[in-house]
């Protein structure tokens, strides 16, 4: 199936540990996205890939370090998480300069810090 | 900085009474407004794209139209698989992000 995936889909841990998400596209697409959604179901983007390279970096602390190994991989490396990192972090894709752009969603990956 | 407002926030629906959803923005050039439907426990799934005002798109009961300050989600006698929450975004000129509002969450009881 043609998708955007993502692994693991849930990720229960201590705090101060450091865990990877991992996003995986195979539509062909050439822009890779990290968006969070907190508890009220708000969607933020907090980092862009295209070809490899980071377009958007909003105001995320530093101890998220997205890495992109290919044009079809986004990773999400989170250092010393804490319990205001829980939340649900959702890959998605684009093809940017096209009629269409729409961006499509991974099935997300529930966090939960204790 | 792009701005989406939805209204109302949640709304409950009987079988086949019909309602609209609203989604206000801000925005410096309007490359793109977009509608997502959101199940519990899953990734935003692509509804519609609407470029220009006084554009129109239907997708069985959905129908989305946009005007140059907001955008309508019409449920047409909405049955009760569409519950879910629906997400608005848009996308400016020289932006590769999407701004999205915090959704119009819909439940259609039998």
């Amino acid at each position: 199936d043609t998708a955007v995936s993502q692994t693991p889909k849930y990720l229960v841990t201590q705090m101060g540990n450091d865990k990877s998400i991992k996003c995986e596209q195979n539509l062909g697409h050439d822009t890779m996205y990290w968006y969070k959604q907190d508890s009220k179901k708000f969607l933020k983007i907090m980092f862009s890939y295209n070809n490899k390279e980071l377009i958007i970096n909003e105001t995320v602390p530093n101890r998220f370090s997205p890495k992109s190994p290919d044009k079809a991989h986004l990773n999400l490396h989170i250092n010393s998480l804490e319990l205001g990192d829980s939340a649900v972090y959702f890959c998605a894709s684009s093809q940017v300069r096209t009629s269409e752009e729409t961006q499509y969603f991974g099935p997300g990956t529930r966090l939960l810090v204790l | 900085e792009d701005q989406v407002t939805q209204s109302p926030e949640a709304l409950r629906l009987q079988e086949g009474e019909s309602s609209s959803l609203n989604c206000s923005y801000t925005v410096s050039g309007l490359r793109g407004l977009f509608w997502y439907r959101q199940d519990p426990g899953k990734g935003p799934e692509f509804l519609f794209t609407l470029y220009s005002a006084g554009e129109e798109k239907e997708k069985e009961r959905l129908k989305a139209t946009l005007t140059k300050k907001e955008s309508f989600l019409h449920i047409t006698a909405p049955k009760p698989e569409d519950s879910a929450t629906y997400l608005c975004a848009v996308r400016s000129y020289g932006n590769n992000r999407l701004a999205f509002g915090k959704g119009n969450q819909v439940v259609v009881i039998p």
